[in-house]
């Protein structure tokens, strides 16, 4: 089974603190995601990643950057964390290419507080 | 503007019946389309997937209908039992940005014993 895990379940964070959220997966995957999931918004995809040190921006990366030093680890960053940045994160993977491969396994999802 | 609309927030259901999840999407570049269910405090997991091609897919008490003149696509579950219960997303991508997928805001679904 693919396990993707998230480093912490919930955190609380103060405005202006910088904000490290990392996910891990087992299962030498290729891709890899940040999305954010908000009431009524669904998921939205903030950073991808398709290969170590490669990311490119999804549809939300504004405040956010994102780290790819191996290919199991897949790190979001915010910069500088704003009450806006309020949300539940969510990491995904996904391994191979093309439509037989489109599955994305997701981490538990780290709960974020800005205070 | 949301390109994948779920327009029922939330869904009650008793067991045994069928429960019916729809979706609208308003991208007609989307070909392939994508159910996951989570559950609290938990990923959401995948559950199935419908290509442009077809316009039925079934898995098990799961099948996935797909209308493309009216971009629309359904999820049918039948019979639903209590552990059904969860917050479904139906997803969207287009085949030449398959890394992006576009999802709905979600339905919640209760099935009640």
């Amino acid at each position: 089974d693919v396990k993707v895990t998230q480093s912490s379940r919930y955190l609380v964070k103060r405005t202006g603190e910088k904000v490290f959220l990392e996910c891990v997966q087992d299962m030498d995957h290729e891709n890899m995601f940040w999305y954010r999931q908000d009431p009524g918004l669904g998921l939205r995809l903030i950073y991808f990643s398709y290969d170590v040190k490669m990311k490119e921006k999804g549809d939300i990366p504004e405040g956010y950057s994102v780290s790819r030093e191996k290919k199991e680890r897949f790190s979001l960053i915010l910069e500088s964390a704003s009450t806006n940045q309020t949300s539940m994160y969510l990491c995904a993977s996904r391994g191979g290419w093309g439509q037989d491969s489109w599955e994305q396994y997701f981490g538990p999802g780290t709960r974020l507080t800005v205070t | 503007d949301q390109q994948v609309k779920q327009n029922s927030p939330s869904l009650s259901v008793q067991e045994g019946r069928i429960s019916i999840l729809n979706c609208d999407y308003t991208n007609s570049m989307f070909d392939y389309f994508l159910w996951y269910k989570k559950y609290p405090a938990e990923g959401p997991t995948f559950l199935i997937s419908i290509s442009s091609i077809k316009d039925k897919n079934e898995d098990g008490r799961f099948t996935v209908f797909l209308n493309k003149s009216a971009k629309h696509l359904s999820l049918h579950i039948v019979p639903s039992q209590p552990g059904d219960s969860a917050v479904y997303f139906c997803a969207a991508s287009e085949r030449t940005s398959y890394d992006k997928v576009i999802f709905g805001p979600g339905t919640s679904l209760s099935v009640i014993p």
